[in-house]
This record gives structure tokens, sequence and C-alpha cells, in this order.
């Protein structure tokens, strides 16, 4: 199973919305609404922000939210802050009954 | 609250076995799949094995299949990866994660333990 296709960086302003794409196939992203996305700070376990394409878990700030296209799922990240620096993985069930993870963009907040 | 702990990694020889444990707490551990998941050092997240909440569905990534075994303990409310034949290729920060029943997703995260698979 290949690794979803994400930016390796992305970077942005503070308050502005910055978009990270995640891109697979039909047996992965464009086949089940098993998306999820995660945001992990240098040397922190990662923590969901987002699953089932664009549910947001309680206490995740609504500035997160998801979205998805045929094979292609993304997260969108408004109001940009510093602490929203960090890496983002985009996760999907497959076909196989197995899960793959993005390669993971790096979110630089300038 | 919920609460994961693994522990169990070291560095060990090429071809040699080791066993990673994560203790869970804070939640009905019978209730909720869990997962293994690794991150070799400076590179990204890799599924790597799921067991089901009953214990009787355990799914693998090809990378692991046939040397990596999944397995839980509801007495000590304990996960398990016995994992042989390690390879270089292995090392990385282990973490277990508990699977967010009927999405598919990964909700609560422990620390990690880095296994080390080097001569």
């Amino acid at each position: 199973q290949s690794a979803l296709t994400q930016p390796a960086s992305v970077s942005g302003s503070p308050g502005q919305s910055i978009t990270i794409s995640c891109t697979g196939t039909s047996s992965d992203v464009g086949g089940y609404n098993y998306v999820s996305w995660y945001q992990q700070h240098p040397g922190k376990a990662p923590k969901l922000i987002i699953y089932e394409v664009g549910d947001r878990p309680s206490g995740v700030s609504n500035r997160f939210s998801g979205s998805k296209s045929g094979n292609t799922a993304s997260l969108t990240i408004s109001g940009l802050q510093a602490e929203d620096e960090a890496d983002y993985y985009c996760m999907s069930y497959t076909s196989s009954d197995t899960w793959v993870f993005g390669g993971g963009t790096r979110l630089t907040v300038l | 609250q919920v609460q994961l702990v693994e522990s169990g990694g070291g560095v060990v020889q090429p071809g040699r076995p080791l066993r990673l444990s994560c203790a869970a707490s804070g939640f009905t551990f019978s209730n909720y799949g869990m997962h293994w998941v690794r991150q070799a050092p400076g590179k990204g997240l890799e599924w790597v094995a799921l067991i089901s909440n009953d214990g009787k569905n355990k799914l693998y990534a090809d990378s692991v299949k046939g040397r990596f075994t999944i397995s839980r303990d509801y007495s000590q409310n304990t996960l398990y990866l016995q994992m042989n034949s390690l390879r270089a290729e292995d090392t990385a920060v282990y973490y277990c994660a508990r699977d967010r029943s009927t999405s598919w997703s990964l909700d609560y995260w422990g620390q990690g333990t880095l296994a080390t698979v080097s001569s």
C-alpha cells in the first residue's frame, strides 16, 4: 500500500488560511469516508483533529475543517496561529483492510 | 482520563525479538479496537497493526506481516506487539493508539517507545 500524497510543506502568515491536500485512490480516500487528520508537534505524539472526513473531536478548534472530493481529501486551517506550526498527517482506511498515512506536511507559520 | 503508556523499547540486534507493551487506563479496554503505529527517526507515520475489541480480528501492514503479532490481555488492560526477525528498517518510535469506534480513526495515543535495531 503506497502512502497517500501530501505536499511536503506549506506556510502562511498569522490570521491567514491554508489548505493541505491528501491524494489517494479509489481504494482508499475515494472509496471511504474514513479519512482522518492528525497534528504532531516536535517530539510529541500525534493528535486527532479531524475524523470521518470533516468531523472534529470535542475540544478541537473550529478553525480546523476537512473535506473530500473524489480521491483527494483536504484539511483547512483558518485564522492561522503560531501554535498551529506542526506536522500534519492524513490517514485513510483501505480496501485491503489496512490503514495508510500520508507522507506528512510541515506547516510553517511565518 | 484515557491514558496509554508504552514500554519495552530498547536496542536489539537484527534477527532478535522484542515485545512492546501498552498499558491502558481510563476507559473500558474491552470496548475498543487498538492500533500500533510507528515512526522511523525523522520520517512520517506508518500504520502497523490493529486488533479488534474482542481480539478476534488482527490486521497487519504488509511490511510486518508474518513477523509481528498483536495481542491483548483484558485482565491486565494491556496491548502487546511481539516483534520477531527484526530488521534495521524496523527502527522507530512505536505508538499504541485507541480506535475511535465506527470511524476508523485513532483518538488517543501513547507517548511512544523507541525500538532500535542495530548490531
